[in-house]
This record gives structure tokens, C-alpha cells and sequence, in this order.
């Protein structure tokens, strides 16, 4: 089974642009989760969504937003970046399976913000 | 407010040898704990889990231990190995919450000497 995808993996953008992450689950995972790991604060919850569905969000300003599709398929979106959101953002999926909490992660993207 | 901790952020073991990685939990509706392997430039792999109706799982030269009562986990791997050498993080889960949210440790660097 392939596993999670994200594209693109590295990204450069400018201070005010805005930008969309992609990230393709584990086929026949149907939750989707964002994560941003920056050196200084490690790996912090974004949003998580659940059949098209926010089921949960994280401590981010609402300039962080994002999306499911019909197919599981999630983006996120970032606007107004800003020289802090330079980080790694992690997209994970996993099986709505009581009990069993595991997620599985992708490579990341990679964002600069200059 | 880090709900999750780990506090020491290296770790040097010889080849051979035990590796035991510490985590430290204040949030008391924490119900499911894992760990994750990390490599530079990838995402951060999931190694092993443990639900808090259980004090130990193992999965191969993977031992994951819980108490409860201290509010602390730990990670064994025996033996150690070269290619063990990455960051580790804690994570746990309060299944309550109707969502999928890891909340991570900062993790720890461990380094298996040849």
C-alpha cells in the first residue's frame, strides 16, 4: 500500500503571498491530520479532518485553513505568511478505528518564508 | 503549557546496549500513548503504541512501559542498533475527544555508537 503523499516538498514563498499544501492519505484512510514542526516548539497540532469534515483545530490563527475532499485528499492553506511560518508541515491519515489511535505520517513540505 | 515531556533532549548509547527514552505526561484524560521515529528531511514514523489499560507492549527489540499512577512512559530498545539513531517522539491521545489530535514531547535525540 502506498503511503502518505505530499506535494510539493520544498517551497519558497515571500512574506504576504499565501500558499496550499497537498497531502494524499493512505488509501482507504478517511481522517486526515496537519501538523507544523518548527525547531522551537516541535511538533504542534494544526486541524484534522474527518470525512470532509474539521472534527478538530489546533491553536493557529485563522490565517491556517483547510480542506477535505470526497476522496480523503486534504490541503491546507496558509495567507499573510509570515517569517514565522517557516516550518515543516506534516500531514498525517489514519483508519477510523475505535481503539487504535495511530497516525502515519508523510515526508512533509518544507515552506521558507523570506 | 507542554502537557507532554520529554526532558532530555540527547541520549548516547553504545551498540548492543539498552536504550531507554523517558516521557512525562500532566494531562490525566490521556488514554493512548505511541512513539515515533524520526530521520532528518522525513516524516516521523510510528514505532510502537500502548492504550492506559495496559502497562506493557512490546513489538520486537521494542518495549514500551506505562505507570499511571507516575504519569510517565518509557521507551526500551534492546538491542540498541546504529540505524536506531534518530529523534524519538512521545505522543499521546485523549480518545474522548471525538478527533485523532497527537499531542507530541519536543523528543529526544538518540545517538547508538558503534
Amino acid at each position: 500500500k502506498a503511503g502518505v503523499t505530499q506535494t510539493p516538498r520544498y517551497l519558497i514563498k515571500t512574506r504576504g503571498q499565501q500558499v496550499t499544501l497537498s497531502c494524499s492519505p493512505i488509501s482507504g484512510h478517511r481522517s486526515v491530520s496537519w501538523y507544523q514542526q518548527t525547531p522551537g516548539q516541535g511538533l504542534q497540532f494544526l486541524f484534522e479532518y474527518f470525512s470532509e469534515t474539521q472534527r478538530n483545530k489546533g491553536n493557529f490563527p485563522g490565517r491556517f485553513s483547510g480542506r477535505q475532499f470526497s476522496n480523503s485528499r486534504s490541503e491546507m492553506n496558509v495567507s499573510t505568511l509570515e517569517l514565522g511560518d517557516s516550518a515543516l508541515y506534516l500531514c498525517a491519515s489514519s483508519l477510523e478505528d475505535r481503539g487504535a489511535y495511530e497516525q502515519y505520517f508523510g515526508p512533509g513540505t518544507r515552506l521558507t518564508v523570506t | 503549557d507542554q502537557q507532554v515531556k520529554q526532558n532530555s533532549p540527547s541520549l548516547s548509547v553504545q551498540e548492543g546496549r539498552i536504550s531507554i527514552l523517558n516521557c512525562d505526561y500532566t494531562n490525566s484524560m490521556f488514554d493512548y500513548f505511541l512513539w515515533y521515529k524520526k530521520y532528518p528531511a522525513e516524516g516521523p514514523t510510528f514505532l510502537i503504541s500502548i492504550s492506559s489499560i495496559k502497562d506493557k507492549n512490546e513489538d520486537g527489540r521494542f518495549t514500551v512501559f506505562l505507570n499511571k499512577s507516575a504519569k510517565h512512559l518509557s521507551l526500551h530498545i534492546v538491542p540498541s542498533q546504529p540505524g536506531d539513531s534518530a529523534v524519538y517522539f512521545c505522543a499521546a491521545v485523549y480518545s474522548g475527544a471525538g478527533s485523532y489530535q497527537l499531542t507530541f514531547g519536543k523528543g529526544t535525540k538518540l545517538s547508538v555508537i558503534p
